[in-house]
């Protein structure tokens, strides 16, 4: 079946520092990758849509110069956290569109900002 | 646009007894359903779809959910809960042209006592 690997799976930084996470799609190509964040006991919120070799599509309110996100390949996404703050310290999930289930998640990165 | 409501924010059941997930969504034309289960800190596992056909669909681990469209509802239900059925639960909802995206519930957690 189809994989969506993402890592790294916990992460800790600097405030003011910069995190990259990861998203790939091991089995099949993913021309469409999807960003949610989550916070604590809630649900997933889109933050953006990735579309390879074009720029992301943003929901309202998700600052696109803060959660940078590049998708150079069919198989690779990547969301980096710019100048982050503790209030960014969340759970962060990737998902590729494709695979026989039409969404394939990865298994989410713990973001902590100190 | 799309949205998906779970009415119950946690559901508390006992092992062996029977378990009935809601969700209801609104979207204009024949909605792409999916039902996910997630554990504390990781991704989401699907447990199974809706895309067209037979509205009673069967998913892993004893799930199944029907599809009625006179009450754009899409429940989950399992006759006998397990202990390792505690977990999180959303409903989702997408519109299944390529690249559209998913549109999440709030959540059931579900609480399994003894």
């Amino acid at each position: 079946g189809a994989v969506v690997s993402q890592h790294p799976s916990r992460v800790i930084c600097k405030s003011g520092t910069s995190v990259k996470i990861e998203c790939r799609s091991l089995d099949f190509q993913a021309t469409t990758m999807f960003w949610y964040r989550q916070f604590p006991k809630q649900s997933l919120m889109l933050m953006a849509t990735s579309n390879e070799g074009s720029k992301a599509t943003y929901e309202q309110g998700v600052e696109k110069d803060k959660f940078l996100i590049n998708h150079a390949s069919l198989t690779l996404s990547t969301l980096t956290v710019t100048s982050a703050h503790p209030e960014d310290s969340s759970f962060y999930i990737c998902s590729a569109r494709g695979g026989s289930n039409g969404y394939t998640f990865g298994s989410g990165t713990r973001l902590t900002v100190v | 646009a799309q949205s998906v409501t779970q009415p119950d924010i946690h559901i508390t059941v006992s092992e062996g007894a029977s378990l009935e997930l809601r969700c209801n969504y609104s979207y204009g034309a024949t909605p792409y359903l999916f039902w996910y289960v997630q554990s504390p800190g990781q991704g989401l596992q699907l447990l199974l779809k809706y895309f067209s056909g037979d509205t009673l669909v069967q998913g892993i681990k004893g799930f199944e959910a029907e599809f009625k469209r006179s009450q754009s509802s899409f429940n989950l239900r399992k006759p006998s809960v397990h202990w390792s059925d505690a977990a999180e639960y959303f409903c989702a909802v997408g519109a299944g042209a390529a690249g559209n995206k998913l549109t999440f519930g709030g959540g059931t957690r579900v609480l399994v006592k003894p």
